[in-house]
């Protein structure tokens, strides 16, 4: 059973367009979800991360939605641009003892021109 | 310059062939190391874990071993390698517990034919 899950395999949107990734989790204990950003033939990298405590993180265009009571949470990216075409991985870990950080299977991004 | 540093890029090898990857840490001391794998078009399934010079931890069994025989180094392998193997192997290193953030290497891409 997938501990953290992202709905969509793939997303195509506009450029200047919000795009929004989802995302859920099983665990209760998860309090740290890091959104990763990989781009093909690279290693993933942080972009954004949100701690259980808060509903809502923004760093510029990226903003992170949370819902605890739902075990959700939601990437936006406002006015997208071609180069944030990407694959985008939703992960969470258990700050209490954990030293394994779980990753979702992806959201494939293409923003087109 | 580029704190982490794996190699080799690129590997072809054969069914039951011997593996070893490796992966160096510059400029920080005493960082968490780890070891994900990612299938093509994947997620990413973390292997090991090192939190200490000649401790390891492995989280999946694959059929693979991992060793930390210096701070800053990290190394990967196999004596006799599976089809399964095929895919891209990432190092990442962490200065803080619990994977707060990880920072991920450019990957090596193993095929297994």
């Amino acid at each position: 059973q997938q501990q953290v899950r992202q709905s969509s395999q793939s997303l195509t949107v506009w450029e200047g367009e919000t795009a929004i990734l989802n995302c859920s989790y099983e665990n209760s204990a998860f309090d740290y979800f890091p959104w990763y950003q990989q781009f093909p033939g690279e290693g993933p990298a942080l972009l954004i991360a949100i701690r259980s405590v808060s509903d809502k993180k923004e760093d510029g265009r990226f903003t992170i939605f949370f819902n605890k009571r739902e075990k959700n949470l939601s990437l936006h990216i406002k006015d997208s641009q071609p180069g944030d075409s990407a694959t985008y991985f939703c992960a969470a870990s258990a700050s209490s003892g954990s030293w394994q950080l779980i990753f979702g299977s992806g959201t494939q991004l293409t923003v087109m021109p | 310059a580029q704190t982490i540093h794996q190699w080799p890029v690129a590997e072809i090898k054969a069914v039951g062939s011997p593996l070893s990857l490796g992966c160096t840490i510059k400029g920080k001391s005493s960082p968490n190391l780890y070891w994900y794998w990612q299938a093509t078009g994947g997620t990413l399934q973390q292997l090991f874990y090192s939190i200490t010079v000649g401790q390891v931890e492995s989280v999946v069994q694959l059929n693979l071993s991992a060793s930390r025989p210096k701070d800053d180094q990290f190394i990967l392998s196999t004596e006799k390698l599976l089809l399964s193997h095929s895919g891209f192997y990432l190092c990442a290193w962490s200065l803080l517990r619990d994977t707060e953030t990880l920072y991920f290497g450019s990957g090596t891409r193993l095929t297994v034919l």
